[in-house]
């Protein structure tokens, strides 16, 4: 089965610097890599999704690339504020049979 | 919409207790499904449906069980609470199942075992 690793496991930026998380997966059939934000004491809520045929994907201070060869997508954060500490996981899917998630980075961002 | 909800936010139980974790979603979503949050583990998924009347088990079913008797609602019962249960419980649900769609997540309920 799917397997989904991600590093690291804890990120400090200094706010203004931009974030990198780093995830692998196994499967080759998963063809979707969403990311998720987990504030504390709540659930994970979507920020930002990428689709197998696409290799780069942007939403204003938030991108995600995907290698599809080296099955690895990262996450980018620029311009990191204070509200973007939490703890933020991917996930792999295969035509959104069941999710596979990360085991998750808690991003700090220090003013 | 109300959108994903859960009760209790806190449970307490004693080591073979039984109890029942409360889903609902007013988005008429087809797919709907449990996971169990663990410190360094990330999301493990327990059971999931794939509309009323149809449950399967995912990574980690042992203790669990689920119905899914309306579109709406998809409850998890504890058979006999165990301390390796400890967790905070997710509920999730999706639109429609194989599509290339995002879940969206419940508040979660914390639940601690003794």
């Amino acid at each position: 089965g799917e397997n989904v690793e991600q590093h690291p496991s804890t990120l400090s930026v200094q706010e203004g610097d931009s974030a990198v998380i780093k995830c692998t997966y196994s499967d080759s059939a998963s063809n979707y890599f969403p990311w998720y934000k987990q504030e504390l004491g709540k659930g994970p809520q979507l920020i930002i999704d990428i689709r197998s045929n696409v290799g780069e994907k942007k939403d204003q201070r938030i991108a995600v690339t995907l290698n599809k060869t080296a099955k690895h997508f990262s996450l980018h954060i620029t311009e990191t504020q204070p509200e973007d500490s939490a703890v933020y996981f991917c996930a792999a899917s295969s035509y959104g049979q069941n999710f596979v998630f990360g085991p998750g980075t808690r991003l700090s961002v220090l003013p | 919409n109300a959108g994903v909800t859960q009760t209790p936010k806190f449970q307490v139980l004693k080591t073979g207790q039984s109890m029942t974790l409360q889903c609902a979603q007013d988005m008429n979503h087809e797919y709907m499904s449990w996971y169990r949050q663990d410190p360094g583990m990330g999301l493990r998924l327990i059971h999931y449906s794939v509309g009323a009347g149809i449950t399967d088990q995912g990574e980690v079913p042992n203790g669990y069980n689920v119905s899914r008797s309306t579109t709406e609602d998809f409850p998890l019962r504890l058979l006999s609470a165990a301390p390796s249960q400890t967790s905070v419980y997710f509920c999730a649900s999706l639109p429609r199942w194989r599509a290339q769609e995002t879940q969206y997540f419940g508040p979660g309920t914390r639940l601690l075992v003794l």
